[in-house]
């Protein structure tokens, strides 16, 4: 089956300065990559998604990439403000969308100092 | 418009109890799929329900059971319940399961004792 692996598991930085996420996955017919961020106590909420027909993907100040080649792809967030410190978690499917078959990495813990 | 609602959002149970969780979509999606999320594994998939069928299914043992309704209502259902059971279990739904955004429910905290 997939395996999505994610890293780092915690990510500091400064407010203001960009953070990168990383997660490469095993399975090469996955076509969906969804990004969903969690804030503490809360439902995971989709901040942005890929699929497998496009390298980029970009929503104001969050971009996602994917490089079917390597298998992996990268969440950018630009400008981080406070509001952005959650866990982030990626995944991958074979369904094309949804929440149908979603394998999830561990999630990387974003932590913004002010 | 209403979102993912699942109830209850808290469950204490005693092991080799049996629990049922509802999960009631976004009005008019038809796509539900359940999660198990813990603080060792994180979130894993344990079905799909379109329809009222089952079309896909993760790697958990078969204690593990769900069904939908014809008004798309899910249920899950955990029989001989395990101190491992122990985690926050998640229903997703989307309008199908292809090309569609899904949203998350609050989800159900169970802790079994």
């Amino acid at each position: 089956g997939e395996n999505v692996e994610q890293h780092p598991s915690t990510l500091s930085v400064q407010e203001g300065d960009s953070a990168v996420i990383k997660c490469t996955y095993s399975d090469s017919a996955s076509n969906y990559f969804p990004w969903y961020k969690q804030e503490l106590g809360k439902r995971p909420q989709l901040i942005i998604d890929i699929r497998s027909n496009v390298g980029e993907k970009k929503d104001q100040r969050i971009a996602v990439t994917l490089n079917k080649t390597a298998k992996h792809f990268s969440l950018h967030i630009t400008e981080t403000q406070p509001e952005d410190s959650a866990v982030y978690f990626c995944a991958a499917s074979l369904s094309g969308g949804g929440a149908d078959g979603l394998t999830f990495g561990k999630g990387t813990h974003l932590i913004i100092q002010p | 418009k209403a979102g993912v609602t699942q109830t209850p959002r808290y469950l204490i149970k005693t092991r080799g109890q049996q629990v049922t969780l509802s999960c009631s979509p976004i009005s008019g999606h038809r796509s539900v799929s359940w999660y198990q999320q813990t603080p060792g594994q994180g979130l894993q998939f344990l079905f799909e329900y379109f329809s009222e069928t089952q079309r896909n299914k993760g790697n958990f043992p078969g204690r593990f059971s769900g069904r939908q309704f014809s008004n798309s209502r899910s249920e899950m259902n955990v029989s001989t319940l395990e101190l491992g059971d122990s985690a926050l279990y998640l229903c997703a739904s989307s309008l199908n399961a292809a090309n569609t955004e899904a949203f998350f429910g609050q989800g159900t905290r169970l802790t079994v004792v």
